[in-house]
């Protein structure tokens, strides 16, 4: 898609704060949503996910939160750590299509 | 959960010369299979995915073809490699069974050429 040749967006904060990374998703339609983390030189691993009939999910130390109405997904983590520091990505898929689409990439700098 | 295997992790190919990454899946059956492609601090772009053995959809028109001669092994090719070819190519699995779901990512393959 168009957003893959755009350079990543990028989040710094200090160690210990909270971080919250944002995403807008194009499909009304999509029922799936997940959160993926890529540390540099390696693949993508999964956070968290959320389905649509949930507006908010919690795991350890992350939160992830679905506003259907805007269309709009976030990530907060909380107390953030060097170890965080990566690029985080969402992406959404359902609605007809099991093909997900990923969105353009947060990187996320965490200051020690 | 699922492992994903891929190789070669790095690879230094001058143009014009073929291209043949493997990817093989552990620990599921009859897997969807995906090949990305990722330039330095961009997103990722979708190449190809398959339902099955022999199934290739393509979602980029270009130099590469991929191909699925087994369940779980899924091989990206060229025949003649483009300077605009390099980047970092993972490879994705997903449980064929549940439909849209997770994707296990392989570590990836660093492909540059000169």
């Amino acid at each position: 898609g168009e957003s893959v040749g755009l350079h990543l967006p990028t989040l710094s904060v200090q160690e210990g704060d909270n971080s919250i990374i944002n995403c807008a998703y194009s499909n009304s339609a999509s029922d799936y949503f997940i959160w993926y983390k890529q540390e540099s030189g390696k693949g993508p691993q999964f956070i968290i996910d959320i389905r649509s009939n949930m507006d908010k999910r919690q795991g350890q130390r992350v939160t992830v939160l679905l506003n259907k109405t805007v269309k709009h997904l976030s990530l907060q983590i909380a107390a953030t750590q060097p170890g965080d520091s990566a690029v985080y990505f969402c992406a959404e898929s359902g609605g007809g299509s099991y093909i997900p689409t990923f969105g353009r990439g947060t990187s996320l700098i965490v200051h020690p | 959960s699922q492992t994903i295997h891929q190789w070669p992790a790095t690879l230094v190919q001058p143009v014009g010369s073929p291209l043949s990454l493997e990817c093989t899946v552990e620990g599921t059956s009859n897997p969807n299979l995906y090949w990305y492609r990722q330039a330095a601090g961009r997103g990722l772009q979708l190449l190809f995915y398959s339902v099955g053995i022999g199934q290739i959809s393509s979602e980029v028109p270009q130099n590469l073809s991929a191909s699925r001669p087994q369940d779980r092994q899924f091989i990206l090719s060229s025949k003649k490699l483009l300077l605009s070819d390099s980047g970092f190519y993972l490879c994705a699995s997903e449980d064929g069974l549940a439909g849209a779901g997770e994707q296990f990512f392989g570590p990836g393959t660093r492909l540059t050429v000169l």
